[in-house]
């Protein structure tokens, strides 16, 4: 199974810029590159994807590396309600089968 | 919209008993539905993945036998620990997608099970 690496946990402060790194070296062509954040002892929310161009949404900017072995979730303000474990998830398979291979996530901590 | 429910959201019971637990769409129709585990401090583990109407697909090493899953209809699936041991403690959580292009799951908000 395709995996991804994350570091285990970071710290940022309030209102400052947060760049939260995922390697996927294994990604296959057809790999959409997902992310999601968890709250304790709640189900993950959705955060953003892509496949291979850049994207922004409301919530964040994900930067995806050329080569698509690598991605970073890009927080441009982060507030306190943004702590929580992210995850970098590689969406294997064809549409009407695929399913998430969650990584070992980052522990996101906010310093107000 | 895209809502998905758990019910209950936390249960104890006793060793070698079963425990059913629910997971609702409650505002779209799922096709498929995915039923995950996480032991604290963990990532999320796929079970399996439940298309309605049909067999569910267990993931290498995940017992069938044990965690029983239905899927009758386009908004319930269900996941039946049976005879529970306290190993099986653990958060499980259930995703729900629609339609056979979209890209994201909703999760629900777990179910938090303690085996005594």
């Amino acid at each position: 199974d395709a995996k991804t690496t994350q570091p285990n946990s970071m710290e940022s402060n309030e209102e400052e810029p947060v760049h939260l790194p995922c390697n996927h070296s294994t990604i296959s062509g057809t790999d959409y590159i997902h992310w999601y954040r968890q709250l304790p002892s709640q189900g993950p929310e959705y955060v953003i994807h892509g496949l291979t161009s850049n994207v922004n949404n409301r919530m964040a900017s994900l930067a995806i590396a050329e080569d698509r072995k690598s991605s970073t979730l890009i927080l441009h303000r982060a507030t306190l309600r943004d702590a929580a474990v992210y995850y970098c998830i590689l969406r294997r398979g064809t549409s009407g089968t695929y399913k998430y291979i969650f990584g070992t996530g980052t522990r996101l901590k906010v310093l107000a | 919209g895209a809502v998905v429910s758990q019910h209950p959201s936390w249960v104890i019971c006793k060793s070698g008993t079963s425990v059913k637990i629910e997971c609702r769409s409650l505002d779209f129709q799922a096709t498929t539905m995915f039923w995950y585990r996480q032991f604290p401090k963990q990532s999320l583990m796929l079970m399996a993945t439940s298309n309605e109407g049909s067999k569910a697909t267990y993931e290498q090493g995940v017992e069938k036998d044990k965690f029983l899953i239905n899927h009758a209809s386009l908004t319930l699936s269900t996941l039946t620990v049976t005879s529970a041991h306290p190993e099986d403690s653990s958060f499980y959580i259930c995703s729900a997608r629609y339609g056979q292009g979209v890209n994201e799951q909703y999760f629900g908000p777990g179910t938090r099970l303690t085996v005594t």
